[in-house]
This record gives structure tokens, sequence and C-alpha cells, in this order.
């Protein structure tokens, strides 16, 4: 069964500090590995697709990497307005995700 | 380009009333079609998935259903809720280039 543990489960950064969150995966076979952001009351917002260690990619403020057994997304000088859960998911098949709990950020100004 | 819509957007509903949530794609044809459940705390649980109509594949035996009458129309149901049904229910879309993709959710509460 996949497995997806996210930590921290919450954040609180300075704006302009930057720091990662870590997404750990247990999986069979990964076919890819997705991060999301989640703003309250709204649907996950679709971020990246990883799909080899190694693999990284970009996105203004975000980068995400990932390993044979983690990925981090990392978040150079953050704002406000990057405040919001992000979401970790991993698909080894079938077409069908197992998320993270999530790490909620908080950035404040 | 593709768009998903879900309504309604809230709904509250006392226990043991019947449910229907609608979820509908634009712009694709075919998709694969997802319903979700978050609840505080849990996280994002798969409960229903599609790959075409009138195939449905459950991922937790609970007190819902779901149906999919048309290539872009994907229904979750119950006939009597429960407190425990609350939450936001999300549905999505596989896209094969790059993921899932999801609508604005509905937030249900029973009460």
């Amino acid at each position: 069964e996949d497995q997806v543990t996210q930590s921290p489960e919450a954040l609180r950064l300075q704006e302009g500090e930057s720091s990662s969150l870590n997404c750990s995966y247990t999986v069979s076979g990964l076919r890819g590995l997705f991060w999301y952001r989640q703003d309250p009351g709204k649907g996950p917002e679709f971020l990246f697709t990883l799909y080899s260690a190694g693999e990284e990619k970009e996105k203004e403020r975000l980068k995400a990497t990932l390993t044979k057994k983690e990925s981090f997304l990392h978040i150079t000088a953050p704002k406000p307005e990057d405040s919001a859960t992000y979401l970790c998911a991993v698909n080894s098949g079938y077409s069908t995700l197992t998320f993270g709990k999530g790490t909620m950020l908080l950035v404040s100004p | 380009s593709q768009t998903i819509h879900q309504w309604p957007a809230t709904l509250v509903q006392p226990v043991g009333s019947p449910l229907s949530l609608e979820c509908t794609v634009e712009g694709t044809s075919n998709p694969n079609l997802y319903w979700y459940r978050q609840a505080a705390g849990r996280g994002l649980q798969l409960l229903f998935y599609s790959v075409g109509i009138g195939q449905i594949s459950s991922e937790v035996p609970q007190n819902l259903s779901a149906s999919r009458p048309q290539d872009r129309q994907f229904i979750l149901s119950s006939k009597k809720l429960l407190l425990s049904d609350s939450g936001f229910y999300l549905c999505a879309w596989w896209d094969t280039l790059g993921g899932q993709f999801f609508g604005p959710g509905t937030r249900l509460t029973v009460l």
C-alpha cells in the first residue's frame, strides 16, 4: 500500500525567510510524484509532477526536487501570498493518487 | 482549455436526507474522473473513480455511491446522509500530460 508522509504539519515563516517542505513516500513503483497548492475553501491547484530521482522543476519562488525516498518543495524568499496548504501525492499506477495530509504554510509580512 | 464544474458550492443537509452532487468537465473527452472527500486532519480520501460511462470503482465502502451517466458527468449520491458524511467534496479529472486537476469543491455540512 502506498504511503505519503508530509512534514512539518505546519510552518510559519517571515517574509523572505527561505525553507523546505518534505514529502516522504513508500510506493511499489513510482509513476509520478505530484505537488499541489490549496487555498482555504478551494480545490487543490496543480504545481508540479516529478517522475524520476534527480528531477527538479521550478515555478516562481518554488522548486521541487525528487529522490528515491522523498521530495522537497523549496520556497525561496516567500511572500505572504505563498501562504497555503501544500499537498504531496504519489501515483503507482491505475491513474489514482495517494495524498499526504499536507503542510500548512503561513508567511508573515 | 479544460474546465471542471461542481455544484452546489455549499450544502447543509439534515441527517437521513438524500444527497446528489454533480461534477461536469468541459474541453476533454472520455476523461478519468474522481471523487475525493477532504475532512479536517485527514487529508484527501479517494472515494470513487471512473474510467468511462457506467464504470465505477469504489475505494472505500461507505454510505455513498457514484454514477457516470454521461462521458463528462460524474455524480455522487447518498440515500441517507450521516453526520460523518460532512466534509469538502472534490471532483477531479486526469490529464495524461500532467496529473489530476481539481474542481472548486462542495462544502457539505450534515446536521
